[in-house]
């Protein structure tokens, strides 16, 4: 079964807004990793928060990581149309590096 | 630069036909995953592979099998294609607890 659900399904913003997804996972982790998705292709890595640390930045990313609530968010910043993309949640447990994805956020940014 | 590639960008088979999708990798990666992605349902494991000949089941692992000969190559077999396996198929890698690197992925239909 999957690991993380993101929320919202979808979100349409206008360019400039920040746009923030949410992802709530059931069990222990050691990292969470968000990932984008450009429409038909390959995931790429935006950022990975491991399970001792609260919050990270990455540009205009920022991720914080609730251990308690077994939850992370993800804050986009003056968003661009080039944000347009898919958002993925993933959790990394177990001995092997085993890694499972949530469903995903689409975001729309409007120019 | 990092390289995952996946052998095909799409592929047509037909039903009950044996297929096999490849995934060769450029990183000395331990691991390597097979998910494929269908609307609504995220990326769902198939399987991985932690080390060479070594493999796990993922999550919905029915219908398929695995192969691992050598570190760099991960290969996915659909021993008996069906219309339920028409779908987008990722490829990923992962050394130790860092991030995963995604293959362009592979479109299958099966007609």
């Amino acid at each position: 079964s999957q690991q993380g659900e993101e929320d919202p399904q979808a979100l349409s913003i206008q360019e400039g807004e920040n746009a923030t997804m949410n992802c709530s996972y059931k069990t222990s982790i050691n990292n969470l990793q968000w990932y984008r998705q450009n429409s038909g292709r390959g995931l790429v890595h935006l950022i990975l928060i491991r399970s001792n640390e609260r919050e990270k930045h990455s540009g205009r990313l920022r991720v914080t990581l609730d251990t308690s609530k077994k939850s992370s968010s993800l804050l986009i910043t003056a968003s661009r149309a080039a944000d347009t993309a898919s958002y993925f949640c993933a959790t990394d447990e177990g001995g092997y590096q085993k890694v499972t994805f949530g469903t995903g956020t689409k975001l729309q940014v409007i120019p | 630069d990092v390289k995952v590639t996946q052998s095909s960008r799409y592929l047509v088979k037909r039903t009950g036909e044996k297929v096999f999708l490849e995934c060769v990798q450029d990183m000395d990666h331990e691991n390597m995953f097979w998910y494929r992605q269908d609307p609504g349902l995220g990326l769902r494991l198939i399987y991985f592979s932690y080390d060479v000949k070594m493999k796990e089941k993922g999550d919905i692992p029915e219908g398929y099998s695995v192969s691992r000969e050598k570190k760099e190559r991960f290969s996915l077999i659909l021993e008996s294609a069906s219309t339920n396996q028409t779908s987008m198929y990722l490829c990923a890698t992962r050394g130790g607890a860092n991030e995963a690197f995604f293959g362009q992925g592979t479109r299958l239909t099966v007609v």
